[in-house]
């Protein structure tokens, strides 16, 4: 079964500057896809990007970029120039290609000092 | 396009009780999926449909737990003589399959729902 994990529970950025947020995940697939998703206070969830695994180059949408190392089965996100409306909980997530379902690490909820 | 919307968006029941949630899809969405995420958690699949058929249900979803897609519209997730332990918030995604590879999943707000 595939997991996801995010290790930090909590991390903090002061506005306009960069935070990475961590994510590994296990899989013995070779066709997946890899998703952060943002979970603002009391609002639903909203992509932030994804990644397709047969892809090498890093995913970037604006202010927001990933990391993916698939050896490592590593998938971090970089947050540039952070915005208050930044702050909210933000969940990696990943899909089989052969299977819609997500599974969802257990989040990690970003604070922006202003 | 509406997005999807889930209905009631708070439900507090006895335990005991059966309680019925609504979803609806973004329209063409013919995939749509029921998660339940509780406390610091994150979202656990329960079930997910292809327009009227339930492909997949999760462990998760114990006998109280039932699914509906009729028409393949709409979704209701009914729970059964609800326990303490279901209490959580109830998101419901749809997506569209066809519409290129890794299609993200757009999720309602969700239903919270608290058994006293």
């Amino acid at each position: 079964a595939q997991t996801v994990t995010q290790s930090q529970p909590e991390m903090s950025v002061q506005e306009a500057e960069t935070v990475t947020l961590s994510c590994t995940y296990d899989t013995s697939e070779s066709d997946y896809y890899l998703f952060w998703y943002k979970q603002p206070p009391s609002r639903q969830m909203i992509l932030v990007i994804r990644q397709e695994a047969y892809k090498q180059q890093n995913a970037t949408e604006n202010r927001f970029s990933v990391n993916f190392q698939k050896a490592a089965k590593s998938f971090s996100l970089k947050i540039s120039d952070s915005q208050l409306g930044d702050a909210a909980m933000y969940f990696c997530a990943y899909r089989s290609g052969a299977n819609s379902k997500l599974t969802f690490g257990k989040g990690i909820t970003l604070s922006v000092r202003p | 396009d509406t997005g999807v919307s889930q209905d009631p968006r708070h439900k507090i029941t006895k335990r005991g009780q059966n309680v019925t949630f609504r979803c609806d899809p973004i329209s063409e969405h013919n995939r749509l999926y029921w998660y339940r995420q509780t406390l610091g958690q994150g979202p656990e699949f329960l079930t997910y449909f292809q327009n009227e058929a339930q492909l997949e249900k999760s462990r998760l979803l114990s006998d109280r737990f039932s699914a509906e897609r009729p028409k393949g519209s709409f979704s209701t997730l009914e729970i059964q003589r609800t326990e303490q332990g279901d209490s959580a918030m109830y998101l419901c995604a749809s997506s569209h399959p066809y519409r290129g590879e890794g299609t993200e999943a757009f999720f309602g707000q969700g239903t919270r729902l608290t058994v006293v």
